[in-house]
Formats: structure tokens, C-alpha cells, sequence
């Protein structure tokens, strides 16, 4: 199984919006409504900001949101502030030999 | 709160062994499904393997790149998880996450543990 493909960095000013792309294929994104979004600060374990494509967690902000069309899932994180700048990965559950499969990361730069 | 705290990496020659631990807090390791995720530079995150949830008969699953060389195991008197690493090689090097996982992904992962395979 491939990883899923994101775009290597995406950037904004702070309170302009960014969208991160997370694409896969038929049998995992495209199946299963499991996307999930994790946020990575350098040296530090990955934490989870969305789950099931649109879900937040609690004390995650609403301005981060999730959408899914066809193979591809997207994270938007509105009004960008400087402690938004991080690591961003994407996972999908597969349902075949290797369960879970993860995007290759997208660094966010807040400028 | 909700703790999994990851130890036992190091440094290993190709071909050794090495296991991991995984000593979680604040809730009953049996009652999840804990899975080891690893990050490397070369290979981003990967998912590793899984045990399941006593209910669920405690089976457990494997990525392809470690199936047969890795056994998952718990420890349900120490509230552990376990992680047995054989037959190492150079791109099993990478950090360790020990994960909790609701339906579909990850919600709580512990620090992390490096393991390093080099010669």
C-alpha cells in the first residue's frame, strides 16, 4: 500500500486560510469515511486534530475543518495563527494487510 | 489522564532483537486496541502492528514490511503492551509510537521510543 500523496509545504499569513490535500485511492479514501488529520510540532509525538473526515476532537478550534470528495481529503485551517505552524499528516484506515495508511506530511508555515 | 509512555529503543546490529514497551495509565490496556506506529525520514509514518481489545480475543495484526519478524503481546497484570522485535534491519530504524485507537484512528499516542539498526 502506497502512502497518500500531500503536497510537501502549503503557507499563509496569519488569519488567511490554508487547505492541505491528502489523495489515495478507491480502497482506502475513496472507501471507508476514516480519514484523520494529526498535527506534529518538531520532536514531539503526533496529536490528532480531526477525525472521521469532518470530526473534532475536544479543545480542537472550529477553525480547523475537514472535507472528502472521491479519493482525495482535504484539512482547511481558518484564520492561521503563528502556533498553527507544524507538521500536518493524514491517515486513512484500509481494511486490507496493512490497516492504516498515512500521508507524507505537509509543514505549514505561518509568514 | 491518559498516558502510554514508550521505552526499551536503542541501538541494534541488522539481525538482532530488541523489545519495546509500552506501560499505559489511566486506562485498562485491555479494553483498547493498541497499535505501534513508527517515523522515520525515509519512510514517513508507518503503521506497524495492533492487539486487539481483550473483547475482541486480543488477536493481533501486522504491517507486511514486519509481518513474522514482530509479535505484539500484552501484559494485562502490568497494564503493558509489548513490542518483539527480531531480525532487524537498517529500515526498521525509526521512533516508536505505542497508539490508542478508536474506530478508524488514533486518538492518544505515547512520546515515542528510537530505535537505531546500524552496524
Amino acid at each position: 500500500q502506497s502512502a497518500l500523496t500531500q503536497p510537501p509545504s502549503a503557507s499563509g499569513s496569519p488569519g488567511q486560510s490554508v487547505t492541505i490535500s491528502c489523495t489515495g485511492s478507491s480502497s482506502d479514501v475513496g472507501h471507508y469515511n476514516y480519514v484523520a488529520w494529526y498535527k506534529q510540532h518538531p520532536g514531539k509525538a503526533p496529536t490528532l486534530i480531526l477525525y472521521d473526515v469532518t470530526k473534532r476532537p475536544s479543545g480542537i478550534p472550529d477553525r480547523f475543518s475537514g472535507s472528502k470528495s472521491g479519493n482525495t481529503a482535504s484539512l482547511t485551517v481558518s484564520g492561521l495563527q503563528p502556533e498553527d505552524e507544524a507538521d500536518y499528516y493524514c491517515s486513512s484506515y484500509t481494511g486490507r494487510d496493512n490497516l492504516y495508511v498515512f500521508g507524507t506530511g505537509t509543514t505549514v508555515t505561518v509568514l | 489522564e491518559v498516558q502510554l509512555v514508550e521505552s526499551g529503543g536503542g541501538l541494534v546490529k541488522p539481525g538482532g532483537s530488541l523489545r519495546l514497551s509500552c506501560a499505559a495509565s489511566g486506562l485498562t490496556s485491555s479494553d483498547f486496541y493498541i497499535n505501534w506506529v513508527r517515523q522515520s525520514p525515509g519512510r514517513g509514518l508507518e503503521w506497524v502492528a495492533l492487539i486487539k481489545s481483550q473483547n475482541h480475543g486480543s488477536k493481533t495484526e501486522y504491517g507486511t514490511p514486519v509481518s513474522g519478524r514482530f509479535t505484539v503481546s500484552r501484559d494485562d497484570s502490568q497494564n503493558t503492551v509489548s513490542l518483539q522485535m527480531s531480525r532487524l534491519k537498517i529500515e526498521d530504524t525509526g521512533v516508536y509510537y505505542c497508539v490508542r485507537e478508536a474506530v478508524g484512528y488514533f486518538d492518544k499516542w505515547g512520546q515515542g521510543t528510537v530505535v537505531t539498526v546500524s552496524s
